[in-house]
């Protein structure tokens, strides 16, 4: 069972926007930056958002992240068939003292 | 351009040592802005971090709590290199490895998996 909860699965038609969340406490999301991952079957994970809500160049902005509390969000804007992945959410945990994965969530596009 | 190459055995047997060891180009392993990480990945376990190595005027370690007892990251200087070793293997130990760039603050470089099957 992993530290940080995700939903298992989320799903969308193409240009809705879709959210994505992550549950943790406050020795790891509270206290952390979040980064979220995009992963692709057979491939490694790629970050779409670093530092809560900060996105890497050459990533869209149709992606976004937000954080509030122990919780934090990714939101997918427009959605496109190319967004259908597996995402992450990441923290460091300070209690653990350690980095920490969510279960994560697959992204279907309808 | 970093880059990190992996290698090591697809198959160890039950209760034997996993090792794995990640060759580094574009980057030193003594760096004092990164830290070099193995995470690995399963169906059954989602991603899962094992721990780090990292040099900030000495070297120090972090290692998750499920893997502690069983677990040793040590950098080669001489190589430029990083290797992991797990000891005392089960088949929940099964799956992809990755050797992972930890930058500034994010997990920005990965290796490329080595899928790891113990089995007898």
């Amino acid at each position: 069972q992993s530290v940080l909860t995700q939903p298992p699965s989320a799903s969308g038609t193409p240009g809705q926007r879709v959210t994505i969340s992550c549950s943790g406490s406050s020795s790891n999301i509270r206290s952390n930056y979040v980064y979220w991952y995009q992963q692709f079957p057979g491939t490694a994970p790629k970050l779409v958002i670093y530092r809560d809500n900060q996105r890497p160049s050459g990533v869209p902005d149709r992606f976004s992240g937000s954080k509030s509390g122990t919780s934090a969000s990714l939101a997918i804007s427009g959605l496109r068939s190319e967004d259908e992945a597996d995402y992450y959410c990441a923290t460091w945990d300070s209690s653990l003292n350690g980095w920490v994965f969510g279960g994560g969530t697959k992204l279907t596009v309808l | 351009q970093v880059q990190l190459q992996q290698s090591g055995p697809g198959l160890v047997k039950p209760s034997q040592t996993l090792s794995l060891t990640c060759d580094i180009s574009g980057d030193s392993v003594s760096s004092n802005s990164a830290a070099w990480n193995w995470i690995r990945q399963s169906p059954s376990r989602g991603l899962e971090w094992l721990g780090r190595t990292y040099y900030r005027s000495k070297w120090s370690n972090n290692y998750a709590v499920s893997v502690r007892s069983r677990i040793s990251i040590k950098p080669d200087t001489s190589k430029n290199q990083v290797s992991l070793q797990l000891s005392s293997v089960t088949p929940e130990d099964t799956a992809t490895y990755y050797c992972v760039k930890e930058g500034s603050d994010t997990f920005d470089i990965w290796g490329q998996g080595t899928m790891v099957t113990v089995s007898a």
